[in-house]
């Protein structure tokens, strides 16, 4: 099955600094890569998402990269803001898996935190 | 609110005891999910349910036992579980399978076993 790695468990920046986390995954055959976001007591939500047939998608202040052949995604925050803080939750799925595991693979989650 | 809603929000019971959790969703999905979330661990998934037929039971111990009865509603039946199934037990939905669907989550039932 899929496995999906996840850095830093922790990143602390200063307010308007950028921020970058970083997602492994394992499966060749994944091509959906999604980013969710937790804020303390919350529930997930989603707040941008790739496939793989891109190399990057950008909304606003942030943006995904994919690296098909390394088999690695990274999320990029810039300017950021107190808002900003959450638990941010990288996942994989093959979105065409015809049936098997339709469910997300999910990293361990970054805690990211926005020093003022 | 992302139209789907859990409960109880927090349930605490003993090891002997037998609870259910709730899940229903408003978005008109066909696919549903139960996930676990424990401190420091990733979310994992537990069932998928398409069209009201379970897809997916990833090695979950059977003292949890799901139930959809339809597309809206989802169960999952607790009984004589374990310390270490406390959790924060989260309901998703998606706009069907096999597809690039966004899951929309509840707020999840925060269980607590003594």
């Amino acid at each position: 099955g899929e496995n999906v790695e996840q850095h830093p468990s922790t990143l602390s920046v200063q307010e308007g600094d950028s921020a970058v986390i970083k997602c492994t995954y394992s499966d060749s055959a994944s091509n959906y890569f999604p980013w969710y976001k937790q804020e303390l007591g919350k529930r997930p939500q989603l707040i941008i998402d790739i496939r793989s047939n891109v190399g990057e998608k950008k909304d606003q202040r942030i943006a995904v990269t994919l690296n098909k052949t390394a088999k690695h995604f990274s999320l990029h925050i810039t300017e950021t803001q107190p808002e900003d803080s959450a638990v941010y939750f990288c996942a994989a799925s093959n979105a065409y898996s015809g049936g098997g595991a339709d469910g997300l693979t999910f990293g361990k989650g970054t805690h990211l935190i926005i020093q003022p | 609110e992302t139209g789907v809603t859990q409960t109880p929000r927090h349930l605490v019971m003993g090891m002997t005891n037998k609870k259910s959790l709730k899940c229903e969703q408003h978005l008109g999905h066909n696919a549903m999910y139960w996930y676990k979330q424990s401190a420091k661990k990733p979310l994992e998934l537990m069932f998928v349910y398409n069209f009201k037929e379970q897809t997916e039971n990833n090695s979950v111990p059977s003292r949890f036992s799901p139930e959809c009865p339809n597309s809206s509603h989802l169960f999952l039946h607790l009984h004589t579980l374990q310390p270490e199934d406390s959790a924060l037990y989260l309901c998703a939905s998606s706009q069907e399978l096999g597809s690039y669907n966004e899951q929309f989550f509840g707020p999840g039932t925060r269980l607590t076993v003594l």
